[in-house]
């Protein structure tokens, strides 16, 4: 069974640093096109950033400079670096497994709550 | 970035009521166009991919049409359990971006 579980939120002052991760199991992280997507307490769905099969990544204008995408095949997770955060980067992260045959999405994460308050 | 722009925002229906959701995207986007159906609490659920292909296990009284730029999604007739909030989301690009949502409440 395809599954992936986020882990690592929490609250931070704004301007700190703070790493997310997603454990996969079902699949490799290193050969699929994963995503982290998030959500503000109340509000819509945000995507953030993406890696490729190949390695490329991508973030979105809101977080490029500041957030990194990483994965570790040996460890088969996905991370998000998240550096000099702003209270509105406050969300719940989650862990998107892109689809295959059309589809957007295999799996999407539970995702963890990340909060940005001094 | 492509604009993915919904409406209503909120729709107010009655069970047994045929309800119908709009999705307009800034750009063309051919067919990859989602919905998923959100609950309190929990992760968005894809109901219909590809435009207009229904997702496994989704009741077949939901339905997506449209192509380009303009998306329809229809629930033929709304069941207690469909009060949620649905958005359209376009996957043409790798920066995915979500409609708004809409709420579809009694």
């Amino acid at each position: 069974e395809v599954q992936v579980v986020e882990s690592g939120g929490g609250l931070i002052q704004p301007g700190g640093s703070l790493r997310v991760s997603c454990a996969a199991s079902g699949f490799s992280v290193s050969s699929s096109y994963m995503s982290w997507v998030r959500q503000a307490p109340g509000k819509g769905l945000e995507w953030v950033s993406v890696i490729y099969s190949g390695g490329s990544t991508f973030y979105a204008d809101s977080v490029k400079g500041r957030f990194i995408i990483s994965r570790d095949s040996s460890k088969n997770t996905l991370s998000l670096q998240m550096n000099s955060l702003r209270e509105e980067d406050a969300a719940v992260y989650h862990c998107v497994k892109a689809g295959g045959s059309g589809r957007p999405v295999d799996s999407w994460g539970q995702g963890t709550l990340v909060t940005v308050s001094s | 970035e492509i604009q993915m722009t919904q409406s209503p925002s909120t729709l107010s229906a009655s069970v047994g009521d045929r309800v119908t959701i709009t999705c307009r995207a800034s750009q063309s986007i051919s067919s990859w166009l989602a919905w998923y159906q959100q609950k309190p609490g929990k992760v968005p659920k894809v109901l219909i991919y590809k435009a207009s292909n229904l997702e496994s296990g989704v009741p077949s009284r939901f339905s997506g049409s449209g192509s380009g730029t303009e998306f329809t999604l229809t629930i033929s007739s709304l069941q207690p359990d469909d009060f949620a909030i649905y958005y359209c989301q376009q996957y043409i690009t790798y920066s995915w971006t979500f409609g708004q949502g809409t709420k579809v409440e009694i």
